[in-house]
């Protein structure tokens, strides 16, 4: 069982504002690192897959950066918009399979 | 393509009860997994399989039961339910397990409570 922390919990921003959020994850034996967007009720879509350090992902007003050599990942959101509000989770691929943090919900006020 | 499709939806169960929560998905996809979400807790790997009948545990497999048949499904048996198994369960398959960048599609959920 590997341990991905994500911080912080949870977050209200203004519209218009930007903001970020971390994913710490094991810095040894990395494969990759994703990132999904959970919408409240729906499923998980993935947003990035991120596999070299230094890689930096971007889609739409949403980036993200990873440095496997420390161990953790950036969600970057600019000008933050009410349809971005969900619960983003990121996760650590390891030899076999994905564990998942438990995610930073984002609440954007209009 | 419907992806990856979850019934039922909602679930309730008397505690003892046995029941299957049904997956399928119509990407050809060799990899399938079923998780648990717990307020509080990140998506648990329950079982997984890398292709028809290939199945493996995760990190909280007591008290279910998965097989492979076919490639499109993956059902998951809880075999005597208990309380502690009230959860939201999510089915989710991918391309190749081994290839670090396929990401998972992920079914909408079955809601299981038991009394």
């Amino acid at each position: 069982i590997l341990n991905v922390e994500q911080s912080p919990q949870s977050l209200h921003v203004q519209e218009g504002d930007s903001t970020n959020f971390t994913c710490s994850f094991p810095s040894s034996n990395f494969y990759a690192l994703h990132w999904y967007r959970w919408e409240t009720a729906k499923s998980p879509e993935a947003l990035f897959v991120m596999t070299l350090n230094g890689d930096e992902k971007k889609k739409g007003r949403i980036s993200a950066t990873l440095n496997t050599k420390e161990g953790y990942s950036y969600l970057y959101i600019k000008g933050s918009q009410p349809e971005d509000s969900a619960t983003y989770l990121c996760a650590f691929k390891g030899a076999n399979n994905l564990f998942f943090g438990t995610g930073t919900r984002l609440t954007v006020i209009p | 393509n419907a992806g990856v499709t979850q019934t039922p939806k909602f679930q309730v169960l008397k505690t003892g009860q046995s029941m299957t929560l049904q997956c399928a998905q119509d990407m050809n996809h060799e990899y399938m997994s079923w998780y648990r979400q717990d307020p509080g807790m990140g998506l648990r790997l329950i079982h997984y399989s890398v292709g028809a009948g290939i199945t493996d545990q995760g990190e909280v497999p007591n008290g279910y039961n998965v097989s492979r048949s076919t490639t499109e499904d993956f059902p998951l048996r809880l075999l005597s339910a208990a309380p502690s198994q009230t959860s939201v369960y999510f089915c989710a398959s991918s391309r190749r397990q081994g290839f670090t960048t396929d990401t998972q599609y992920f079914g909408p959920g079955t809601r299981l409570t038991v009394l």
